[in-house]
């Protein structure tokens, strides 16, 4: 069975750094891309980064230069490291995976989400 | 950025009833869109990929349709476990992805 589970939410003071894990399984994620996706409270999806196969990253402006997404193979999970937080980033964090079909992206495959809590 | 809006906000809705829910991005995407599935306390579940073709499992009353910038999601006849938040995504740019801020379907 294809299945992601995020670990690593809490609650953070504004200033302070998280490591959120995303582990796979019944796929590998190198195969894949892979993506993090935010809910903050009562609001709509935010895209927040993705993992290219092959190594690329992007990012999206309200996180660029803060987080940063990683991989590694022999656990067949992906990271997000989260620095510098902001009240702004509280919300529930979605790890995805990325289906594609030719040029098409669709993101079939999420994760229950970790809630991330950024309060003094 | 390419930025998705989508309308109505919210609606009401009976069981039975016929929905159509817009989403309209801010320059041409060609078909590269998506619709996702939101129930209360859950995470988002993928209908519709590429504009028109429904996801392995998604029963057939949902559809998809346009191109370009204008796009619509349609349930052709609401069911209970149908009322949900829907959003639509593209991925006419694989380096940001974007959603539109969504569409809550309500009981009337």
């Amino acid at each position: 069975e294809v299945q992601l589970v995020e670990t690593g939410g809490g609650l953070i003071r504004p200033g302070g750094s998280l490591r959120l894990s995303c582990a796979a399984s019944g796929f590998t994620v190198s195969d894949n891309y892979m993506n993090w996706v935010r809910q903050a409270p009562g609001k709509g999806l935010e895209w927040v980064s993705v993992f290219y196969s092959g190594g690329s990253t992007f990012y999206a402006d309200s996180v660029k230069g803060r987080f940063t997404m990683s991989r590694d193979n022999s656990k067949n999970t992906v990271f997000l490291q989260m620095n510098s937080l902001r009240a702004e980033d509280t919300a529930v964090y979605y790890c995805a995976r990325d289906a594609i079909t030719g040029s098409y992206h669709s993101f079939d495959t999420w994760g229950h989400g970790t809630m991330v809590t950024v309060s003094s | 950025d390419i930025q998705m809006t989508q309308s109505p906000s919210s609606l009401s809705a009976s069981v039975g009833d016929r929905v159509t829910i817009t989403c309209r991005a801010s320059q041409s995407i060609s078909t590269y869109i998506n619709w996702y599935q939101q129930r209360p306390g859950k995470a988002p579940k993928l209908l519709i990929y590429a504009a028109s073709n429904l996801q392995g499992g998604v029963p057939s009353r949902f559809s998809g349709s346009g191109s370009g910038t204008d796009f619509t999601l349609t349930i052709s006849s609401l069911q209970p476990e149908d009322f949900a938040t829907y959003y639509c995504q593209q991925s006419y740019s694989s380096t940001h992805f974007t959603f539109g801020p969504g569409t809550k379907v309500e009981i009337k």
